[in-house]
């Protein structure tokens, strides 16, 4: 099946340092992949949507300037938090989108990263 | 837009019964519908998902789940629940046309007691 893996697993990290996050899909090729973050016991908001080789789609109240995401190939994209403070700190997990599949609906997520900004 | 409800912040269920877990949604559009567990500090793992076709959907670990059109709704449902399967569940939808964006509901915390 399709995986996709997510590096570091967990991080911290002082505030006003930059981290950064990978997404890769192993086995397939993904042209669109998601980023999303979830606070403790709450859902999955979605906070952008990276196209290969295009600017990322932020949703509402999310800072393009603070999340940095680039997505340079077909298996790899990045989340950067420039800057980071402790409101920051939350479990960070992205998706991916098989685009040769039959199946082009289907996201596949990764572990997730937690990140700690002390 | 397109939403979801789960009702249920948790569920508790005697190990062996029968477990459901509720979800209803609204989309403009034929809807694709997701069923996800989420264990402690882990990505989420797929369940199931409706497209098209039977109405009942059969899916991992022995979950399946039934696609009501006229309730909007997609139940999560186990026959027999193991202490195992405490978790967090997703129900999530997308829909045709729009299945860039996947929306998800809040959650639901299942706890099969011993």
């Amino acid at each position: 099946g399709a995986v996709v893996s997510q590096h570091p697993s967990w991080v911290i990290c002082k505030s006003g340092t930059s981290v950064k996050i990978e997404c890769r899909s192993l086995d397939f090729q993904a042209t669109t992949m998601f980023w999303y973050r979830q606070f403790p016991k709450q859902s999955l908001m979605l906070m952008a949507t990276s196209n290969e080789g295009s600017k990322a789609t932020y949703e509402q109240g999310v800072e393009k300037d603070k999340f940095l995401i680039n997505h340079a190939s077909l298996t790899l994209s990045t989340l950067t938090v420039t800057s980071a403070h402790p409101e920051d700190s939350s479990f960070y997990i992205c998706s991916a989108r098989d685009s040769t599949g039959a199946y082009s609906y289907e996201q596949y997520f990764g572990p997730g990263t937690r990140l700690t900004v002390t | 837009a397109q939403s979801v409800a789960q009702p249920e912040d948790q569920v508790n269920v005697a190990e062996g019964n029968p477990l459901t877990v509720k979800c209803t949604y609204s989309v403009s559009g034929n809807p694709y519908l997701f069923w996800y567990v989420q264990y402690p500090n882990r990505g989420l793992q797929f369940l199931l998902k409706y497209i098209t076709g039977d109405n009942l959907v059969k899916g991992s670990y022995g979950f399946e789940a039934e696609f009501n059109k006229s309730q909007t709704s997609f139940h999560l449902k186990k026959p027999s629940a193991l202490v195992s399967d405490s978790a967090l569940y997703f129900c999530a939808v997308s829909f045709s046309g729009g299945y860039q964006k996947v929306t998800f509901g809040t959650g639901t915390k299942l706890q099969v007691i011993p």
